[in-house]
């Protein structure tokens, strides 16, 4: 099963630069997007998530763009901090109006390591 | 922060036996699940669980598991009889009807020898 595809295993990022951790999709009928955190020996954290109506969700120094045309959506950290360092994952669903209930789909992750 | 609470943080059990994953969601939280993540690969779905009966479940949800909510706050995966496959960390989850994604617990490590 391969409908979500993070592409790159890890990625190195200097402290104060912007770390883009990509993600594509294969199944057109996902329209609920998600990004998630792990650390070691804790569960995925939820950090922002995307409808399919928008190109773009900010918060913070975390900002999400989808482009529904070419089925891929990227996550990006500004500044990055050593705090940021972990496993990304993204994670799509079909939903009912966007909401947050219902069966993820999740990408393998990619290991974020920011350098001080 | 509420948070999901599972329990144990690590089990060891023989192949063929049983084993009960506990998990105590976010108290106002209506939708509950489980996903796991063998070593080195995906979290992937198992099954759902709303209003008292399984919403959605997985290929990988085989007779060999079952949900249960006994209480009103307990939420709990059975493995029948464990298989060496089994490995692997078990994650509970929940969620509400609002935007934000789920609250996932710290999970329980499962190794089945």
């Amino acid at each position: 099963d391969q409908q979500v595809k993070q592409n790159s295993p890890s990625l190195s990022v200097q402290e104060g630069r912007i770390s883009i951790l990509n993600c594509d999709y294969t199944n057109s009928m996902f329209d609920y997007f998600l990004w998630y955190k792990k650390y070691p020996a804790e569960g995925p954290t939820f950090l922002i998530s995307i409808s399919s109506i928008k190109d773009k969700n900010e918060d913070g120094r975390f900002t999400v763009f989808l482009n529904k045309s070419a089925k891929h959506l990227s996550l990006h950290i500004v500044p990055s901090q050593p705090g940021d360092s972990a496993v990304y994952f993204c994670a799509a669903k079909l939903s009912a109006g966007g909401t947050s209930y219902g069966k993820l789909t999740f990408g393998q992750g990619t290991i974020l390591t920011v350098h001080p | 922060e509420p948070e999901v609470t599972q329990t144990p943080s690590h089990q060891v059990t023989q192949m063929g036996q049983e084993v009960i994953l506990r998990c105590v969601p976010i108290s106002n939280h209506l939708y509950f699940y489980w996903y796991r993540q063998i070593l080195g690969q995906k979290v992937e779905f198992l099954v759902s669980f709303y209003n008292n009966e399984i919403s959605e479940k997985s290929e990988i949800f085989d007779d060999q598991f079952s949900v249960e909510r006994p209480d009103g706050s307990n939420f709990t995966l059975k493995i029948r009889s464990t298989k060496l496959e089994d490995s692997a960390m078990y994650f509970c989850a929940s969620s509400d009807r609002g935007r934000r994604g789920y609250t996932f617990g710290s999970g329980t490590r499962l190794t089945v020898v």
